[in-house]
């Protein structure tokens, strides 16, 4: 069975600091996605992850992967305010689940003045 | 990309009664799944809809319960029967995936009174 875990899950940060969103994942994954959810919203796909050793950045987000330690990083640079919202990670099942994501528990990240 | 529609956006029921919900996608798309997110929770897959073939269930979740349609390759429903306040819920629709990523629908924000 197919386990995902997060840490932190919740997050309070200042502006302007950086910090670093944990996934861990118990099994072998050819995807892992990161997604954005702002209070009663749906979610927003912020990054797609293929292949070990990938990295993808977009404005102050930046997203790795290591299929061998089966651990995905969101790293947040010098946070903002807009930032503030609740980043899942999800992993997609192989084989005969294809397509089928489990999601981590999800980070609450909180960004301070 | 895939723009997914969902309705209702919203509902308050009472316990005992159904409630349908319909996802619409502006392109055809073979693979389909409905998400559970309780309050204050991360999302769990509820089942996969292929068009063609029967809906197929995760542990936890069952037909009767949640009767699943894919009539084609750009709708499908999903029904919460005989409902409790333990459904009160935002289901999702995602589709996927599709070449960068797997989109989700905005979500029905369900009340069990």
């Amino acid at each position: 069975e197919l386990k995902v875990e997060q840490n932190p899950l919740f997050l309070s940060m200042q502006e302007g600091k950086n910090y670093t969103i944990y996934c861990n994942y118990s099994t072998t994954s050819d995807r892992l996605y990161w997604y954005r959810q702002d209070p009663g919203k749906s979610l927003e796909s912020l990054f797609v992850l293929l292949s070990n050793g990938a990295v993808k950045q977009e404005g102050r987000l930046m997203a790795s992967l290591d299929t061998k330690a089966r651990l995905s990083t969101l790293h947040i640079t010098a946070a903002v305010h807009d930032l503030s919202a609740t980043y899942f990670c999800a992993v997609e099942h192989s084989g005969t689940s294809y397509g089928k994501l489990t999601f981590g528990q999800g980070t609450i990240l909180t960004v301070h003045p | 990309s895939a723009v997914i529609s969902q309705k209702p956006s919203r509902d308050i029921c009472q316990r005992g009664t159904s409630l349908t919900i319909q996802c619409q996608v502006d392109s055809q798309v073979t693979m389909m799944f409905w998400y559970r997110q309780q309050p204050g929770q991360s999302l769990t897959l509820i089942a996969t809809a292929n068009q063609g073939s029967e809906a197929t269930y995760e542990s936890g979740f069952v037909i009767d319960k949640f009767p699943i349609s894919r009539p084609n390759l750009t709708f499908s429903t999903l029904t919460v029967s005989n409902m409790s306040p333990e459904d009160s819920s935002i289901y999702l629709c995602s589709v996927g995936p599709t070449g960068d990523t797997q989109y989700f629908g905005p979500g029905t924000r369900l009340t069990v009174l």
